[in-house]
């Protein structure tokens, strides 16, 4: 593993269907944060966790749930699938939450479909 | 609320020069980044800025006024695979990045 992987890449779901998308990094980063994209639209942040053991939400936390329970892992699970939540989603992390220059590392990203 | 303004898409010519403007309204600031993002790839880090004024590096640079609560980014001498999404991005009082919507740049031959 080098950097930031997701899983899977794409998926198409039915609505009402619960999904699980996976984020592994091995920079031994604190902080991990969950975005999705949407065309017209800035990245919007889901949820972020400053270090393993702890969450918070962002800006569109509804209808989505994460866990931290170790450095390198941060699944963002979706209870319960619908339309509007088909996006791109992209897991990042960073070294640091704080101030500074800490750049945020991308994954590749999966498009996500709910019909 | 939390804004950031760039243009949605913007054309220029192979070996020119162009400028991506972005201004925004956070509350707070801990410093401004430009990401470069790729049709169908995740963003890249470009530059940072906390301090007003310009930071270069390579062809690519990016001016900051916060009195202004304006930046730049400038591109020089062009190339086609500079042809991408660039987003500008705040990292406001919480440290959390808040993202403009991005500004399509098409490098024209």
């Amino acid at each position: 593993i080098a950097g930031i992987t997701q899983a899977p890449t794409s998926q198409i779901l039915a609505a009402g269907r619960r999904m699980t998308l996976r984020c592994t990094q091995d920079m031994r980063h604190n902080a991990m944060y969950w975005y999705r994209q949407d065309l017209g639209l800035g990245l919007r942040l889901i949820h972020y966790s400053n270090t393993a053991g702890t969450t918070g939400k962002g800006e569109v936390p509804d209808g989505y749930s994460v866990s931290r329970a170790n450095t390198d892992d941060f699944p963002l699970t979706l209870a319960s699938a619908v339309p509007s939540q088909t996006s791109v989603y992209f897991c990042a992390s960073s070294d640091s939450d704080a101030g500074g220059p800490d750049e945020q590392f991308f994954g590749p990203g999966t498009r996500l479909t709910v019909l | 609320g939390q804004n950031i303004d760039q243009p949605t898409e913007m054309t220029a010519t192979e070996g020119a020069i162009v400028q991506i403007n972005c201004t925004y309204q956070t509350s707070g600031f801990n410093g401004l980044f430009w990401y470069q993002q790729h049709a169908g790839e995740a963003p890249t880090f470009l530059s940072y800025n906390v301090l007003d004024g310009l930071e270069e590096k390579g062809r690519f640079s990016s001016f900051l006024s916060r009195s202004k609560g304006y930046s730049y980014l400038l591109l020089k001498e062009l190339q086609m695979k500079d042809s991408a999404s660039y987003l500008c991005a705040v990292k406001d009082s919480n440290y959390q990045l808040i993202w403009g919507a991005g500004t399509k740049l098409i490098i024209k031959p």
